[in-house]
């Protein structure tokens, strides 16, 4: 079973912050996944990374796969409010032959302040 | 367009009713999942079709049922609920359940708030 350790659970920050996610695994992904979801909506894709020390931009959100693409972080620089949500990350892999499924991390509760 | 829909918004049931959850895409992907989610957590994987066939249950009780009718619709059919089950029902759809990076990427819809009585 692989499983995805994310940290911190929960963070609360002022306008204007930066801030980093990790997730971490002892797996091996084939892709890795970022979204974010805003309360009683669904997770939005915001970014897919599948290359080993990639380095994805998204305006202020800055995405890496790790080199042994095992691990991911996500980096947001002067934080809005508009930026609270839960971030998920999902690790990709085939499970049991051919079934390729999603592996989530536990979440990040980010609330940034005004 | 990267839109999954899903109906109803909410839903309340009692734990005798029979009730379906609908899922519909039209980005001609081919695998389409259910999962469920409760507050605060992350989504958890319930069923996945790939090609309009079932390819992955995860041991999910009998008294939740897919149907995948064609390859844009994904039903779940719920009788006899319990009041644990409440939650929040998450359709998403990927191109394939194999091949390129871009076949992996799963789109949500915006979900069904269900609450069983």
């Amino acid at each position: 079973t692989q499983l995805l350790e994310q940290s911190p659970q929960f963070l609360s920050i002022q306008e204007g912050e930066n801030l980093t996610v990790y997730c971490n695994s002892s797996s091996v992904f084939s892709s890795l996944q970022w979204y974010r979801q805003e309360p009683g909506e669904g997770p939005v894709l915001l970014v897919t990374v599948v290359t080993g020390g990639e380095v994805k931009k998204l305006k202020r959100l800055t995405f890496q796969f790790g080199d042994a693409r095992k691990d991911s972080s996500l980096h947001i620089t002067a934080a809005q409010p508009g930026d609270t949500g839960l971030y998920l990350c999902a690790g990709g892999g085939y499970s049991g032959g051919s079934n390729y499924k999603l592996t989530f991390g536990k979440g990040t509760l980010l609330t940034v302040n005004p | 367009d990267t839109e999954v829909t899903q109906t109803p918004k909410h839903l309340v049931m009692g734990m005798t009713n029979k009730k379906s959850l609908k899922c519909e895409q039209h980005m001609g992907h081919r695998a389409m999942y259910w999962y469920k989610q409760k507050a605060k957590k992350p989504p958890e994987l319930m069923f996945v079709y790939s090609y309009e066939k079932l390819s992955i249950n995860e041991s999910v009780p009998s008294r939740f049922s897919p149907e995948c009718p064609n390859s844009s619709l994904l039903n779940l059919h719920l009788h006899a609920l319990q009041p644990e089950d409440s939650a929040l029902y998450l359709c998403a759809s990927s191109q394939r359940t194999s091949g390129g990076s871009s076949s992996y990427e799963q789109y949500f819809g915006p979900g069904t708030r269900l609450t069983v009585t």
